[in-house]
């Protein structure tokens, strides 16, 4: 089993309201990325970090944000939330390295409603 | 075009049956491949790696062309529990370089069906 824990699993919010999705590992990996999931539809990158003080946006646009403070802890806040937010939220993580070593690790998800 | 592409199914298929998917990818400096298994909200989960020679575990059979640039994922005997959408990921990097990119599949739906 992947060491890789999200909180909250479900969050229902209402609009305008400041949220922050946690998410750390205990594998000691230096990347880390958070997805975007509807239900039955495809995964989008929308953030991603190398290591301490690193972030990246990922591929599909969003207004969320990240940090990247401490190896193992990856938050993502949205500082006023709106009901097109509402989806699932994936954090992950991998190992530096290029190859076969990366394998990709996903944590249970959050799954946040904003009404 | 995507970058990786999938037939998205669904398969529906007796159990017992032998399924199989292809995914085919664009980029030739594409260095690593995976089959990622995603149940209904749930998280994917790592299924089996792609190697070059091909290989497998126990009823599933991975198998990867370069050349024609798609990994290939059989099924045998399928259970029930097989019913779930298979991912297909693709590395693009260079061993040792950090700045890899992991790329998804959009997925194929398999259902089992009794």
């Amino acid at each position: 089993e992947a060491d890789i824990y999200q909180t909250p699993r479900y969050l229902v919010i209402g609009t305008g309201k400041k949220i922050t999705l946690e998410c750390s590992q205990t594998m000691g990996h230096d990347k880390m990325y958070w997805y975007q999931q509807d239900p039955g539809m495809e995964l989008h990158l929308i953030h991603y970090s190398y290591g301490v003080n690193s972030t990246e946006k990922g591929d599909l646009s969003s207004e969320s944000t990240v940090s990247r403070i401490r190896t193992e802890h990856f938050p993502l806040t949205l500082e006023s939330a709106r009901p097109s937010h509402t989806s699932q939220y994936l954090c992950a993580s991998s190992e530096i390295t290029g190859g076969y070593g990366n394998t990709i690790y996903f944590g249970e998800g959050s799954w946040l409603t904003v009404v | 075009r995507k970058e990786v592409e999938q037939d998205p199914g669904p398969f529906n298929v007796p159990e017992g049956a032998t399924v199989a998917f292809n995914c085919t990818y664009s980029n030739s400096a594409s260095q690593s491949f995976f089959w990622y298994r995603q149940d209904c909200r749930k998280e994917p989960k790592l299924l089996m790696s792609v190697y070059s020679s091909g290989n497998e575990d126990g009823r599933f059979t991975a198998q990867l062309n370069r050349a024609s640039q798609y990994i290939s994922l059989l099924i045998r005997d399928s259970k029930l529990s097989d019913s779930a959408t298979y991912l297909c990921v693709v590395n693009i990097s260079r061993v040792g370089d950090s700045s890899y990119k992991l790329i998804f599949g959009s997925g194929t739906r398999l259902l089992v069906r009794p």
